[in-house]
């Protein structure tokens, strides 16, 4: 079945980059996403990508994407402090079930 | 706008005790419709999901049951709780003619003792 995989913990410092990875197995995915889930709340999403991109920025966010290495990683710019919470990614087809990561805790230090 | 509400957001209750959460969805029609249970420090696992009113697909075998008596109603049941049942549940909903993304609740948070 479909695997998706993060790491668990990443610490950055206020200001600077934040690079959050992750590995899919299913090779069919057409869309890519990523969740921000605050303490306590539900998910958000923050942002997605076709399968036919290899990039897709929006302000302080930068999506890649590896197909031929099933890696996709979001990078946030000037990390901010606001930005601390569990980051998940997610792959699946249009209409279809997601499949989430286990998700990533990014805690930022002051 | 659409808009997603479950409730309550916290409970707790002894084990063995019976459980029901509810999730509504405004705004759309039709829409697809999940629970999520997010165990502590662990990630978001499928427990239910319905296409449409009285369909519902269960993911994995456990102590817990869904429904969908209304088109934009779903709920999560159980009969007697078990300490496992512990977790983070949520709820979501997704169009099929969009990209796949889920909107999710807020949450329930479930405390088993």
């Amino acid at each position: 079945g479909e695997d998706v995989e993060q790491s668990l913990f990443l610490s950055v410092r206020e200001g600077d980059s934040s690079v959050i990875n992750c590995t899919y197995t299913d090779s069919s995915s057409t869309y890519l996403y990523w969740y921000k889930q605050e303490p306590g709340a539900g998910l958000q999403l923050l942002t997605y990508i076709f399968s036919n991109m290899d990039m897709k920025q929006d302000q302080r966010l930068t999506v890649l994407l590896n197909k031929k290495d099933k890696h996709l990683s979001l990078r946030i710019a000037d990390t901010q402090t606001g930005d601390s919470a569990i980051y998940f990614c997610a792959e699946g087809e249009a209409g279809n079930m997601l499949t989430f990561g286990g998700g990533t805790r990014l805690m930022v230090k002051p | 706008s659409q808009t997603i509400h479950q409730w309550p957001a916290t409970l707790v209750q002894p084990v063995g005790s019976p459980l029901s959460l509810e999730c509504t969805v405004e705004g759309t029609s039709n829409p697809n419709l999940y629970w999520y249970r997010q165990a502590a420090g662990r990630g978001l696992q499928l427990l239910f999901y319905s296409v449409g009113i009285g369909q519902i697909s269960s993911e994995v075998p456990q102590n817990l049951s869904a429904s969908r008596p209304q088109d934009r109603q779903f709920i999560l049941s159980s009969k007697k709780l078990l300490l496992s049942d512990s977790g983070f549940y949520l709820c979501a909903w997704s169009w099929w003619e969009n990209t796949g993304e889920l909107f999710f609740g807020e949450g329930s948070r479930l405390t088993v003792l």
